[in-house]
């Protein structure tokens, strides 16, 4: 079984949907969790990180940890064309560095 | 300009063949990193230098050698190409103690005949 599991997708919703992505992990000891959105033929770009539990917000994007279930959610409220990306979710421990990524979940958000 | 950036952006090779993917970066990072993302685009680590120092050498064959001259560049040197080598190898850097903060280039495709 992988450390990280991420909803496979892909998911397709009209422009000004709410988008949620999800991941669940096994590994407790997962500290930094990172969502990632990577456009097609282009390296991987940092939306979001979050230190243990939680909520963080950053303009139209929510993420949330909640540790005592080992699940991560990425939001996306009035979803545009521009977001049609994949996703990745990343994790790690004490190691920040040391990241186990998801599979990605690849969105389209058509007009 | 260019915060990360990788050389050359396409590579295809035949098996057997060495070959080198060139990274630098311009942000004043002490850390830099090497993924490798499969066509699933599963996306792992390789290895991490920090100042120069090896810091993260994950389960990789030993084909695989990076070189980091100074905190500025990181090299990867793949000897012997075999074809399950072919995906894409991204550069990444970061400040150490901003791990979670990671910069990526754009990517180097490897296609391995």
């Amino acid at each position: 079984q992988k450390e990280v599991e991420q909803d496979p997708g892909p998911l397709s919703v009209p422009e000004g949907a709410i988008v949620s992505l999800n991941c669940t992990y096994s590994n407790s000891a997962f500290q930094y969790f990172m969502w990632y959105r990577q456009y097609s033929r282009k390296g991987p770009e940092l939306l979001m990180y979050t230190y243990s539990s939680g909520n963080k917000e950053d303009g139209r994007f929510t993420a949330q940890v909640d540790k005592s279930s080992k699940y991560i959610s990425l939001f996306i409220r009035d979803s545009q064309p521009s977001d049609s990306a994949t996703y990745l979710c990343a994790m790690s421990g004490t190691n920040a560095g040391k990241s186990t990524f998801g599979d990605g979940t690849t969105l389209t958000v058509k007009p | 300009d260019t915060a990360v950036s990788q050389t050359p952006k396409y590579l295809v090779t035949q098996m057997g063949n060495d070959k080198s993917i060139k990274c630098e970066q311009n942000l004043g990072h002490d850390t830099m990193y090497w993924y490798k993302q499969d066509s699933k685009k599963f996306l792992k680590i390789m290895f991490s230098y920090n100042n120069k120092e090896l810091i993260i050498n994950e389960t990789v064959p030993n084909r695989f050698s990076p070189k980091s001259p100074d905190k500025a560049h990181l090299n990867l040197h793949i000897n012997s190409l075999e074809l399950g080598d072919s995906a894409v190898y991204f550069c990444a850097s970061s400040q150490r103690s901003r791990a979670e903060t990671q910069y990526f280039g754009p990517g180097t495709r490897l296609l391995v005949l």
